[in-house]
């Protein structure tokens, strides 16, 4: 069974950083690109950010360039996404996908406020 | 960045009601359009992935298609357990870009 569990989440003030995780189970994580994505409270979908499987490429939204890192590492099933420079426009969940027509995490909360 | 119109924003409908809903692209994204479903406190399922093809375990009265820049759900004859917030994404050029959703509700 795939899973996808995305840890790391909490308060934090802005300006300050942040590092989630996704670690993953029940497939071949290290054949996969990986995304993460986010929800603001009561809005849309922002998709965020794509690893590919061997991290040789990443491309990331407009509104996290330069501000947001997505890694991973494939020995340890896990993908990350490295958030500095926080804003209150940050606050969402956050959710790790495999493919994003496949699997998707059960989301993280971050809340971004002073 | 390519735009994704999505409508309506918000609708009502009856069980047993056949229901569409419409995302338009900016630009041409050939098929490359994944519909999900998101239920209150849940993450988004996807239903429908490249415009027309059903996800595993989505229900058959669920479909996707394409007409030129505009792409569809319908929901043939809507059941209770449909009553959910609809995305669509394009997944053609980067940044993928999400619809700004629609609200399904019972009438």
């Amino acid at each position: 069974e795939v899973q996808l569990v995305e840890s790391g989440g909490g308060l934090v003030k802005p300006g300050s950083s942040l590092k989630l995780s996704c670690v993953a189970s029940g497939f071949t994580f290290s054949s996969y690109g990986m995304h993460w994505i986010r929800q603001a409270p009561k809005k849309g979908l922002e998709w965020i950010a794509l690893i590919y499987y061997d991290s040789s490429n990443k491309y990331y939204a407009d509104s996290v360039k330069g501000r947001f890192t997505i890694s991973r590492d494939n020995s340890k099933n896990t993908l990350y996404l490295e958030m500095n420079s926080l804003r209150s426009e940050d606050t969402a969940m956050y959710y790790c996908a495999k493919r994003l027509s496949d699997y998707w995490g059960q989301g993280v909360m971050v809340t971004v406020s002073s | 960045d390519i735009q994704m119109t999505q409508s309506p924003s918000s609708m009502s409908a009856s069980l047993g009601d056949r229901v569409t809903i419409t995302c338009q692209a900016s630009q041409d994204i050939g098929n490359n359009l994944i519909w999900f479903q998101q239920k209150p406190g849940k993450s988004p399922r996807p239903m429908i992935y490249y415009a027309t093809n059903l996800a595993n375990g989505v229900p058959s009265r669920f479909s996707g298609s394409r007409s030129g820049s505009d792409y569809s759900l319908t929901i043939s004859s809507l059941e209770s357990e449909d009553m959910a917030d609809y995305h669509c994404l394009q997944y053609k050029q980067y940044p993928y870009t999400f619809g700004a959703g629609t609200k399904l509700e019972l009438k």
